[in-house]
């Protein structure tokens, strides 16, 4: 079975300072990874997914993921925070099925990202 | 706007009712779900229909009865034997249940149950 361990649940950050929250992964199969973020009182919003191809992917608001199989992780990263990126981030990860599966996601507990002044 | 709509944002409710919440999708997507949220446990799927009339049960479906009668529509209902009903509930929508297609989330609806 797959799961996903986000590997910090709260990151403290200063404004314009670089962030990387850590997701690692457990599959026996390939996978395919997504980030989401979620604003407070809102739904979630998908920041970027790796399917296949190149294993650096960029997303929305500047931020970017690199899948490294060998580690199984998918780490988030973004050079420089602002302070409306406070906000709860999931790392998700699904299995493809080939032939009429369908899409579970699979998600992280959250990693709650707090842009401080 | 094309979207997910979710309603009630808010919602109470007493022990022993059943509840249903609406979820209406105008983006033409075949594949909607539901998704239960709890303070640091993630999301967990509820329910997920991948075309109309037809629906699947996810990890927690015990408690929770959905139907698909319309494309663009799939409520929710929890019932009584929900044995904990609090909680922040999603919907979600995409092209097709396929594999990698991106997920869609509407804005929630909380559920209070006093």
């Amino acid at each position: 079975a797959q799961s996903v361990t986000q590997l910090d649940s709260q990151v403290p950050v200063f404004e314009e300072a670089p962030v990387e929250l850590r997701c690692n992964y457990s599959s026996s199969v390939s996978v395919y990874l997504f980030w989401y973020v979620q604003y407070p009182n809102q739904g979630l919003q998908l920041l970027l997914k790796y399917l296949s191809g190149s294993t650096l992917v960029k997303g929305i608001n500047g931020f970017e993921a690199e899948f490294n199989k060998s580690q199984t992780s998918f780490h988030l990263r973004k050079p420089s925070v602002h302070i409306s990126d406070t906000a709860e981030y999931f790392c998700a990860v699904t299995v493809p099925f080939w032939g009429g599966g369908y899409n579970k996601l699979i998600f992280g507990a959250g990693t709650r990202l707090a842009v401080h002044p | 706007d094309g979207g997910i709509t979710q309603s009630p944002k808010y919602l109470f409710r007493k022990e022993g009712q059943n509840v249903t919440l609406s979820c209406e999708q105008n983006l033409n997507h075949d594949a909607m779900y539901w998704y239960r949220q709890d303070p640091g446990q993630g999301l967990r799927l509820i329910y997920y229909s991948q075309i109309v009339n037809d629906f699947q049960k996810g990890d927690i479906a015990e408690g929770y009865s959905v139907s698909r009668e319309k494309k663009e529509s799939f409520p929710l209902t929890v019932t009584s034997a929900q044995k904990n009903p609090t909680a922040f509930y999603l919907c979600a929508s995409s092209i097709r249940a396929d594999d990698g297609n991106t997920i869609y989330f509407g804005e929630g609806s909380w559920l209070t149950v006093v």
